[in-house]
């Protein structure tokens, strides 16, 4: 069964820090590992991760893969109010036609 | 506006009441899911259409129905509610299966049994 794990549960920064959103994955045949921001409402779409060591970028967030070690970091830097939010890491599930298993996210709070 | 309409938007039950999620989509997506997010849990599959004419179960399709109406639209139903259904539902299209750039989801039914 594909298994999703994401770190810490829930961070409170305070603005102008860097944080670190974690996610570790088990997944028969890998293809790809994507990273969501849920503020009130519905998922957004971050980043798709396919390939071990190439870091994809937008502003201020970046993601990294490490397929080795089954892995992927997401960064924020110099966060600010806006970014809080849910933070979410998912793959496709095999078992159900590439469908997506998320991780149970990382709540993330920036104080002013 | 272009996207997934869900309706409606918050809905109380009582143990034992049928209800069903409405969406639609407008962008012409072949496939479309449902999924039901619970704190810490993020949201698991309950049922998918990956295409007009075809669903399929999920991760956890007790309790709940779907009907692909067409290819726009997309139902959930509780026949009998009960309180372990209490969650937040989002409605989700894509144009096929693994487009995840393309991944649009509703703006969600929180729905409370009680």
């Amino acid at each position: 069964e594909d298994k999703v794990v994401q770190s810490p549960l829930s961070l409170v920064v305070h603005e102008g820090d860097t944080v670190t959103l974690n996610c570790s994955y088990e997944v028969t045949n890998f293809r790809s590992l994507l990273w969501y921001k849920q503020e009130k409402k519905a998922p957004t779409f971050l980043f798709m991760l396919t390939s071990s060591g190439i870091e994809k970028k937008s502003g201020r967030l970046s993601s990294i893969l490490d397929k080795k070690e089954l892995f992927s970091i997401l960064n924020i830097t110099a966060t600010q109010t806006g970014d809080s939010a849910v933070y979410l890491c998912a793959v496709p599930n095999n078992n159900a036609g590439n469908m997506l298993t998320f991780g149970g996210g990382t709540r993330l709070m920036v104080k002013p | 506006n272009a996207g997934v309409t869900q309706t409606p938007k918050f809905q109380v039950l009582k143990t034992g009441q049928s209800m069903t999620l409405q969406c639609a989509q407008d962008m012409n997506h072949n496939s479309m899911y449902w999924y039901r997010q619970d704190p810490g849990m993020g949201l698991r599959l309950i049922y998918y259409s990956a295409s007009e004419g075809t669903t399929d179960k999920g991760e956890v399709p007790n309790g709940y129905n779907v009907s692909r109406l067409n290819k726009r639209e997309f139902s959930l139903r509780l026949e009998s509610a009960a309180p372990s259904q209490t969650s937040v539902y989002f409605c989700a299209s894509s144009e096929a299966p693994g487009n995840y750039y393309g991944y649009t989801f509703g703006s969600g039914t929180r729905l409370t049994v009680v």
